[in-house]
């Protein structure tokens, strides 16, 4: 079956530091990928996706490559704000059968300290 | 603002009461979901609604049931509430058009404290 695998937190960084956050997965076929971010007291968002191999995903000046020879989808960003801190989750939408569902990593926390 | 909304945002049972949490979406999609958040566990698919007039069993359905009111809403019933139910609850919905997926959308949570 499908499944998200993400680097395991918290992840504390200092205000203008650099960001990875790494994210495999396995699917069958041809899956979309997702980052999703979850403010404090808040529900999920839509961070950014891309649809297929080689696409790039950006949005708040965060970035992320869709690279399928690696299954991966690592999130970026060069120089994160204390605005930032949030657990950012990892997604894919599978093909065939249920693939209106998405499946999620476990979430990675991140800290940005002033 | 166009969305998901859940309610109640905050709730305290005691063992054993019930209770029904209340979603709904204005957005005319056709799938819903139910999630519970728990730290370290991240996000676990209660039970999930297709489209109108069907439910499914997700990762983690004992001790709830469903029900796909209309397109619009999709409620979590807990029967008899146990602390192990203690979290954050959302639900979600989503629409696939044909090879279209944009993804799902979020309602706000609801956080339930069994004592």
């Amino acid at each position: 079956g499908n499944s998200v695998t993400q680097m395991e937190g918290p992840v504390t960084l200092s205000e203008e530091a650099f960001l990875t956050i790494n994210c495999t997965y396995t699917a069958t076929g041809y899956p979309s990928l997702f980052w999703y971010v979850q403010y404090p007291g808040e529900g999920l968002q839509l961070l950014l996706k891309a649809t297929k191999a080689d696409d790039k995903g950006s949005n708040k000046g965060f970035e992320a490559t869709y690279r399928k020879e690696t299954t991966s989808f690592h999130l970026e960003k060069g120089s994160v704000q204390v605005s930032d801190s949030a657990v950012y989750f990892c997604a894919l939408q599978g093909s065939g059968a249920g693939s209106y569902q998405l499946t999620f990593g476990k979430g990675t926390k991140l800290s940005v300290i002033p | 603002n166009a969305g998901v909304t859940q309610t109640p945002k905050f709730q305290v049972l005691k063992t054993g009461q019930s209770m029904t949490l209340q979603c709904a979406q204005d957005m005319n999609h056709n799938s819903m979901y139910w999630y519970r958040q728990d730290p370290g566990m991240g996000l676990r698919l209660i039970y999930y609604s297709a489209s109108e007039g069907t439910t499914d069993k997700g990762e983690v359905p004992n001790g709830y049931n469903v029900s796909r009111l209309n397109k619009r809403e999709f409620s979590l019933r807990l029967e008899s509430a146990a602390p192990s139910q203690t979290s954050v609850y959302f639900c979600a919905s989503s629409e696939l058009s044909g090879t279209l997926f944009y993804g799902y959308t979020f309602g706000s949570g609801t956080r339930l404290t069994v004592v």
